[in-house]
């Protein structure tokens, strides 16, 4: 099993620039989160989605779009990148309810520079 | 609104002494989860561990433990017999039952271990 697997690892944009981060599980898992980090500080969560076909917003979704494509994968959307989205990028995905009481596992995160 | 502070943003430990990492959290929910995970320097989230607002017992898995006292809201967690691969960064998350857009993180505890 690969877990969660994230790509690309890296990516350097420039301002105004667009991208889409993709992310997919193989543990069959409901629920799946996109989360950011910046230096020096905890996760925020940009967008969750419950089940296949819903998504809903967190603490921080401005300037992102979210899509669930199938159960497998749930790609983060930048449509026009700003130097304040530079920050690492983790997606998440857990069993059962989104948010509930069960582990939630992450990819290996990717690591996002807007110029 | 929900709140999670970890107050010590740094902590040096003896290898094989115990260590104790504060969080504390507000909420008004009945219903919640609290999580640990370690963030070593490699950048990867792994789950140490997790209790249940409703779980009578304190949660341990193997040399973690979490000191759960729910009328003071904190939710501290315990390594026994710290080892040098413990240096990492520490967070605690407080997730409602049936919310996700709830989740909240702590900023972190970096601990590191001399040897």
């Amino acid at each position: 099993n690969a877990g969660v697997t994230q790509t690309p690892k890296f990516q350097v944009l420039k301002t105004g620039q667009s991208m889409t981060l993709q992310c997919a599980q193989d543990m069959n898992h409901n629920s799946m989160y996109w989360y950011r980090q910046d230096p020096g500080m905890g996760l925020r969560l940009i967008y969750y989605s419950a089940s296949e076909g819903t998504t809903d917003k967190g603490e921080v979704p401005n300037g992102y779009n979210v899509s669930r494509l199938n159960k497998r994968e749930f790609s983060l959307r930048l449509e026009s990148a700003a130097p304040s989205q530079t920050s690492v990028y983790f997606c998440a995905s857990s069993d059962g309810l989104a948010g509930g009481n069960n582990e939630q596992f992450f990819g290996p995160g990717t690591r996002l520079t807007v110029l | 609104a929900q709140k999670i502070t970890q107050t010590q943003p740094g902590m040096f430990v003896q290898e094989k002494e115990a260590v104790t990492l504060d969080c504390t959290y507000d909420t008004s929910d009945q219903s919640y989860g609290l999580f640990w995970y370690k963030q070593p320097s490699s950048g990867e989230m792994i789950f140490l561990i997790y209790q249940g607002s409703y779980d009578e017992q304190n949660a341990t898995e193997g040399r973690y433990s979490l000191n759960f006292q729910k009328a003071r809201k904190s939710a501290n967690l315990v390594i026994s017999a710290s080892q040098l691969g413990d240096s990492a960064m520490y967070f605690c998350f407080l997730s409602r039952g049936s919310s996700a857009s709830k989740i909240i993180f702590g900023s972190g505890t970096r601990l590191s271990i001399r040897p």
